[in-house]
């Protein structure tokens, strides 16, 4: 079963509008949360990333908010231009796994102009 | 310029046919995977390596084999044994197993037909 359950599977924003992808855990020991964006024929790419230690990072446009107690942490887009639409991922890992990720199922964004 | 190539980008096969994908890197990482990537399903780990001549077996192994000859090489066979091979494949590196981030490939789509 998915270790990190992401939602929504899609959606549609405005020009300058904000997206909001959200992903949920169970496992405990998971302590790198990463976002990795991926355009149509291409590999996944390292958005950004947060652990535990801080509940909040910022870079430029993107914010990943994190909630150690409920064990959820979403993605935020502000102002969000037609080049950021794409598929995001959600994932995580635990400094034990030796790297390996656990991925959530994705989210497609389109972003309308 | 450093980077993680894979080949061939498309590849068809017919249905009973091993099949070898190619991923090879020039990052001087340790760590390298296999991620199948289905529609709505996310990235699955197959197999990764820490090391040259060791690899461990990911989340959904059946069916696939690796070697690890070489520290810059990790090609992936997909074997007559896997029942649904069709899918994107994408090959990822890291630094080694503490660094979190992952580079991936541009991916190799295999269709069976």
């Amino acid at each position: 079963q998915q270790q990190v359950k992401q939602s929504p599977q899609s959606l549609i924003v405005q020009k300058g509008g904000i997206s909001i992808i959200n992903c949920a855990y169970e496992n405990t020991a998971f302590d790198y949360f990463p976002w990795y964006q991926q355009f149509p024929g291409k590999g996944p790419a390292l958005l950004i990333a947060i652990r535990p230690d801080v509940s909040e990072k910022k870079e430029g446009r993107f914010t990943i908010s994190f909630n150690k107690s409920a064990k959820q942490f979403s993605l935020h887009i502000m102002d969000s231009q037609p080049g950021d639409s794409a598929t995001y991922f959600c994932a995580a890992s635990s400094t034990d796994s030796w790297g390996k990720l656990q991925f959530g199922a994705g989210t497609q964004v389109v972003v309308t102009p | 310029d450093g980077g993680i190539t894979q080949s061939p980008k498309y590849l068809f096969r017919k249905e009973g046919q091993n099949v070898t994908l190619s991923c090879e890197q020039n990052l001087n990482h340790d760590a390298m995977y296999w991620y199948r990537q289905d529609p709505g399903q996310g990235l699955r780990l197959i197999y990764y390596s820490q090391i040259v001549n060791d690899f461990q077996k990911g989340d959904i192994a059946e069916g696939y084999s690796v070697s690890r000859e070489k520290k810059e090489s990790f090609p992936l066979t997909v074997t007559s044994a896997q029942k649904n091979p069709t899918a994107f494949y994408l090959c990822a590196s890291s630094i080694n197993r503490v660094s979190g981030e992952l580079f991936f490939g541009e991916g190799s789509r295999l269709t069976v037909l």
